[in-house]
């Protein structure tokens, strides 16, 4: 079961430029959504995060858009430079849960110099 | 913040050999632990959920005979790769379920790559 669309697959930005990674989910009851990001060769760590009833959320150049209606969310990279490259991936949850995150597909993202 | 330590980093066997990977909590206590595979460049898939002193309970489509995991302690969770074959060749990693008061927060081992040769 296909809960948690991400897109796009890959992403190449110019340096500076900005960075936008969609999310859309299915399921209701996810009331976290977050974003991890993956370096090469090591495990995913929690970038940022946000929950439902705010509509957007920002620290330093990374910002979550969250649309409920829609349910979708998306992350967007300000400024985006090239140690930003990695991979991005959502894992929208039911917090309360204790569940395994069910996480997208993951984006790619190259930002160039 | 909660540290989850995994050993080794990087294992390479012969085929046919089993393979023990290691995951720790070490400021805190991890009632259940999950292990995920990860493919290149694919994402993380779930490969079974383990909680503390029970069995593990396994996704569909992974062999519970060939990857064994035992969780006997909080801080401890061990996942063995039986009879490994270079098909079993990947990325694992582990990661826990933290109950933060207001739901669950989640910290990632930093991964174990398996070749087998």
């Amino acid at each position: 079961q296909q809960q948690v669309k991400q897109s796009p697959q890959s992403l190449i930005v110019q340096k500076g430029g900005i960075s936008i990674i969609n999310c859309a989910y299915e399921n209701t009851a996810f009331d976290y959504f977050p974003w991890y990001q993956q370096f090469p060769g090591k495990g995913p760590a929690l970038l940022i995060a946000i929950r439902p009833d705010v509509s957007e959320k920002k620290e330093g150049r990374f910002t979550i858009s969250f649309n409920k209606s829609a349910k979708q969310f998306s992350l967007h990279i300000m400024d985006s430079q090239p140690g930003d490259s990695a991979t991005y991936f959502c894992a929208p949850n039911d917090s309360n849960s204790g569940y395994a995150l069910n996480f997208g597909k993951g984006t790619s993202l190259l930002v160039t110099p | 913040g909660a540290v989850v330590s995994q050993h080794p980093s990087r294992v390479i066997c012969k085929s046919g050999t089993s393979v023990k990977i290691e995951c720790r909590s070490l400021d805190f206590q991890a009632t259940t632990m999950f292990w995920y595979r990860q493919f290149p460049k694919q994402s993380l898939m779930l490969m079974a959920t383990s909680n503390e002193g029970s069995k593990a309970t396994y996704e569909q489509g992974v062999e519970k005979d060939k990857f064994l995991i035992n969780h006997a302690s909080l801080t401890l969770s061990t996942l063995t790769v039986t009879s490994a074959h270079p098909e079993d060749s990947s990325f694992y990693i582990c990661s826990a379920a933290i109950s933060t008061g207001g739901g669950y927060g989640y910290t990632f081992g930093s991964g174990t790559r398996l070749t087998v040769v």
